[in-house]
């Protein structure tokens, strides 16, 4: 039961690279979602999407990109990376009925320097 | 817009003393209510939920119930253990926006022996 995974579980960036971090989910949910966590803000939604081909932004969505091409992945790529990024970032999802629980990936803690 | 203010924290207890963490929200409609932990090291997992007012979520002897009247969904524990040290997020979801959540600051708490 490998349920929603993140990779990688850490990484270092300097100040204007680039990267992707990965996130897939084995339980054909329709609603994925990415969330950054800061102390002392919990967490705040940066992009989800309602299934394939289907993107929107949320709180906190600038200097990301995300894409959905499957149900099973959904990729947040930092287009040129800021200490502001610095951050741990949860993937999520969900089957889409209301109400229904977010199953999260284990993070990312993300550095940048 | 919708909100959720947690209490602050952390939170020190010894074990077997009563828990309360209390979370207040803003919200237009009618909200579901969360409270997901997270466990050190890991992501977040749903604690309970309540849907409507006056309902109650219990889980692992954690309860919280919906109150309208206060917009409050205060968490409870008649007695912690050591393993209960986590961090406790509250959190609102508008019944039209399934799968974006909007949290609170999370509560750490600390029980100790």
């Amino acid at each position: 039961n490998a349920g929603v995974t993140q990779t990688p579980k850490f990484q270092v960036l300097k100040t204007g690279q680039s990267m992707t971090l990965q996130c897939a989910q084995d339980m054909n949910h329709e609603y994925m979602s990415w969330y950054r966590q800061d102390p002392g803000m919990g967490l705040r939604l940066i992009h989800y999407s309602v299934g394939a081909g289907i993107t929107d932004q949320g709180e906190v969505p600038n200097g990301y990109n995300v894409s959905r091409s499957t149900t099973e992945d959904f990729p947040l790529r930092l287009l040129s990376a800021a200490p502001s990024q610095t951050s741990v970032y949860f993937c999520a999802s969900t089957a889409g009925q209301p109400n229904e629980k977010l199953f999260f990936g284990s993070g990312t803690q993300l550095s940048v320097l | 817009g919708n909100s959720v203010t947690q209490m602050e924290g952390p939170v020190t207890l010894s074990e077997e003393a009563f828990l309360t963490i209390n979370c207040t929200y803003t919200a237009t409609g009618y909200p579901s209510l969360f409270w997901y932990v997270q466990y050190p090291g890991e992501g977040l997992q749903l604690l309970l939920k309540a849907t409507k007012a006056d309902d109650k979520g219990s889980n692992k002897g954690f309860e919280a119930t919906y109150r309208k009247e206060t917009t409050s969904f205060h968490l409870e524990k008649g007695s912690v253990q050591v393993s209960d040290s986590a961090v406790y997020f509250c959190a609102l979801s508008d019944i039209s926006n399934t799968g974006k959540l909007i949290f609170g600051q999370g509560t750490t708490l600390q029980v100790k022996p």
